[in-house]
């Protein structure tokens, strides 16, 4: 079965400085796709940034980027320019085919002024 | 993104009661949806996928009896948690993925809160 770790349960940024959250997955599959989610207080999940496997070129939203290392089935978010409301849990997740979303166990963001 | 809402966003009700809680796509329709459960500072548990016009598929360990779900339109799941208990309380979110986005991408609904008392 897959998995997805995230090995940072906890991890705190300065604002407007840089912060790289990590994520390692286990597969046998060669196309899949690879996602960050946030939950902020509120509890809603939101999309943050979406990989699709037989892409080789990073993923990138705003302040908001990837490093994809397929071989070593690794997929780390990271934030640049930190802001106060980027804190917030992070999920990384795995979706083959159509098979529902296997989440890791996330990594709590604290932003500190 | 897609919009995805929950209904209701807060619930207590008294053990030994039933408890509905839908999930709606708003603005695209959804042949599967999924539902997760959260506990406080804990990652999302996959509950079940529910299939439209279909029964739902469920996880290991998730009692069919007590968490019905049913999918009976392209817009709308119900998760009915039967005859509540205290331990039942927790955070249950719905997700769907639009097709005509791809399907890549699940949207998440806002979760609703149970209490059980």
């Amino acid at each position: 079965a897959q998995t997805v770790t995230q090995s940072q349960p906890e991890m705190s940024v300065q604002e407007a400085e840089t912060v790289t959250l990590s994520c390692t997955y286990d597969t046998s599959e060669s196309d899949y796709y690879l996602f960050w989610y946030k939950q902020p207080p509120s509890r809603q999940m939101i999309l943050v940034i979406r990989q699709e496997a037989y892409k080789q070129q990073n993923a990138t939203e705003n302040r908001f980027s990837v490093n994809f290392q397929k071989a070593a089935k690794s997929f780390s978010l990271k934030i640049s320019d930190s802001q106060l409301g980027d804190a917030a849990m992070y999920f990384c997740a795995y979706r083959q085919g159509n098979t529902p979303l296997v989440f890791g166990k996330g990594t709590r963001l604290s932003v500190i002024a | 993104g897609a919009v995805v809402s929950q209904h209701p966003s807060w619930v207590i009700c008294k053990s030994g009661t039933s408890v509905k809680i839908e999930c709606r796509s708003l603005d695209f329709q959804a042949t599967t949806m999924f539902w997760y459960r959260q506990f406080p500072k804990q990652s999302l548990m996959l509950m079940a996928t529910s299939n439209e016009g279909s029964k739902a598929t469920y996880e290991q360990g998730v009692e069919k009896d007590k968490f019905l779900i049913n999918h009976a339109s392209l817009t709308l799941s119900t998760l009915t948690v039967t005859s509540a208990h205290p331990e039942d309380s927790s955070f249950y979110i719905c997700s769907a993925r639009d097709p005509g986005r791809g399907g890549e991408t699940q949207y998440f609904g806002p979760g609703t809160r149970l209490l059980v008392l």
